[in-house]
């Protein structure tokens, strides 16, 4: 069964950092991009940010540029995304997506169950 | 960056009832939209790409069409279980935008 487990959320105060994880299991992870979309509460949704197989192509939403870091490492089938100088409109369920082909330019075929960031004082 | 819009923003329609959900990008996009269904609670899940191309699994009551920058996603009889939120995406260039969504009631 394809399956993405995202972990890492937390609670954590403005200016704060946290590192999510999306571990993936069912398929052949390194043949496919990888994207981290998220939802703020009661609120629609949001890209973020998406990588490529290989990490040769990565690609940020403004929003978030030069404060979240994506990466993956496919020797452990696993996607990260590090957020840095977290704002408190950075409070959301993020989830861990996965693309329909390699380059991470497509459409988003598999998605996690989430996990939750809350930014606050 | 390519900005989408949605109308209506939600809608009310009785079972059996033909459903339209419009889509707008800000420019052509190629065909490169997908539309996806989000229940309540639940995780977002893929219904249409390629702008009219239905997702393996998804019920044939399902269509999409349009090319450009418009485009319609139909459901020809709605039914209970399609009580959700409804998003466009585009995906012809990052940021791979979505639309602010569609909530579908049933009366």
């Amino acid at each position: 069964e394809v399956q993405l487990v995202e972990s890492g959320g937390g609670f954590i105060q403005p200016g704060g950092s946290l590192r999510l994880s999306c571990a993936a299991s069912g398929f052949t992870f390194d043949d496919y991009g990888m994207h981290w979309v998220r939802q703020a509460p009661g609120k629609g949704l949001e890209w973020v940010s998406g990588i490529s197989w290989h990490s040769g192509s990565i690609k940020y939403a403004d929003s978030v540029k030069g404060r979240f870091t994506i990466s993956r490492d496919n020797a452990k089938n696993s996607l990260y995304l590090q957020m840095n100088s977290l704002r408190a409109d950075d409070t959301a369920l993020y989830y861990c997506a996965k693309d329909r082909y390699a380059s991470a330019n497509y459409y988003m075929d598999v998605w996690g169950k989430g996990t939750t960031v809350t930014v606050s004082s | 960056d390519i900005q989408m819009t949605q109308s209506p923003s939600s809608l009310s329609a009785s079972v059996g009832d033909r459903v339209t959900i419009t889509c707008r990008a800000s420019q052509g996009i190629n065909n490169y939209l997908a539309w996806y269904q989000q229940k309540a609670g639940k995780v977002p899940k893929v219904l249409i790409y390629a702008a009219s191309t239905l997702q393996s699994g998804v019920p044939s009551r399902f269509s999409g069409s349009g090319s450009g920058a418009d485009f319609t996603l139909t459901i020809s009889s709605l039914q209970p279980e399609d009580l959700a939120t409804y998003y466009c995406q585009q995906y012809n260039s990052a940021p791979f935008t979505f639309g602010p969504g569609t909530k579908v009631h049933i009366k």
